[in-house]
């Protein structure tokens, strides 16, 4: 079964818009980290944000924000005022505390269009 | 840029041979990570190095082997090179084989088997 879901393969934004990427997640442990990296064309990995399983208040890391709803088993990130240089792939991550390896999605392409 | 450097950046390689890949990690890092990214699709998990010893291993074959050294740096071997191993192969290191925050990925070995 696949434990990331990433249903938007492509988006185009706007410049200075806000963006949501979409990411649902299916795991059986009650502890778990989620997380979010980009990786622009040259294949790098970047770390943009971490939310745990037990923590009470949405993560922001500056223009991004995690949009956790536990219950939905959702974990949505939100850029706000996009720029042309979050023009990327995103993917979407988990880690379960029972396990050593990180689980990733598809990704999603983000265009920010000028 | 994360302190993590993988060498080399590029290499081709010809079906059955072998092929060494090296990933010197983060000042303090005692864990590495490493995963495969086919065009297209988010990383898979090979298998995760600390202090020296294997410390889990995803769905891969045991000619995907590794390596980790004392000062942490890593390596994966890839025996009898299959066209379906051309792929991006990104290392990541952390602090600690438990439950972190973040891990910093390299920029990747991109690896063409012809």
């Amino acid at each position: 079964a696949q434990k990331i879901t990433q249903t938007q393969p492509g988006m185009f934004v706007q410049e200075k818009e806000a963006v949501t990427l979409d990411c649902t997640y299916d795991t059986s442990d009650p502890s778990y980290g989620l997380f979010w990296y980009k990786q622009p064309s040259s294949g790098e990995m970047i770390f943009l944000i971490y939310q745990g399983s037990y923590d009470q208040q949405n993560a922001t890391e500056g223009r991004y924000s995690l949009n956790f709803q536990k219950a939905r088993k959702s974990a949505n990130l939100v850029i706000s005022a996009s720029q042309l240089g979050d023009s990327a792939m995103y993917f979407c991550a988990m880690r379960e505390d029972r396990d050593d390896k990180i689980i990733f999605g598809k990704g999603t392409r983000l265009h920010i269009l000028p | 840029e994360t302190g993590v450097t993988q060498s080399p950046t590029h290499l081709i390689k010809t079906r059955g041979q072998q092929v060494t890949l090296r990933c010197s990690s983060q000042s303090g890092h005692n864990t590495v990570s490493w995963y495969q990214q086919a065009l297209g699709q988010g990383p898979q998990f090979i298998f995760q190095y600390y202090r020296e010893e294997e410390n889990g291993r995803g769905n891969f074959p045991p000619r995907f082997s590794g390596l980790q050294f004392p000062n942490y740096s890593s390596e994966l071997n890839v025996n009898a090179l299959e066209l379906d191993d051309s792929a991006l192969y990104l290392c990541a290191s952390s602090l600690g084989s438990g439950r972190e925050t973040e891990a910093f990925f390299g920029q990747g070995t991109r690896l063409t088997v012809v």
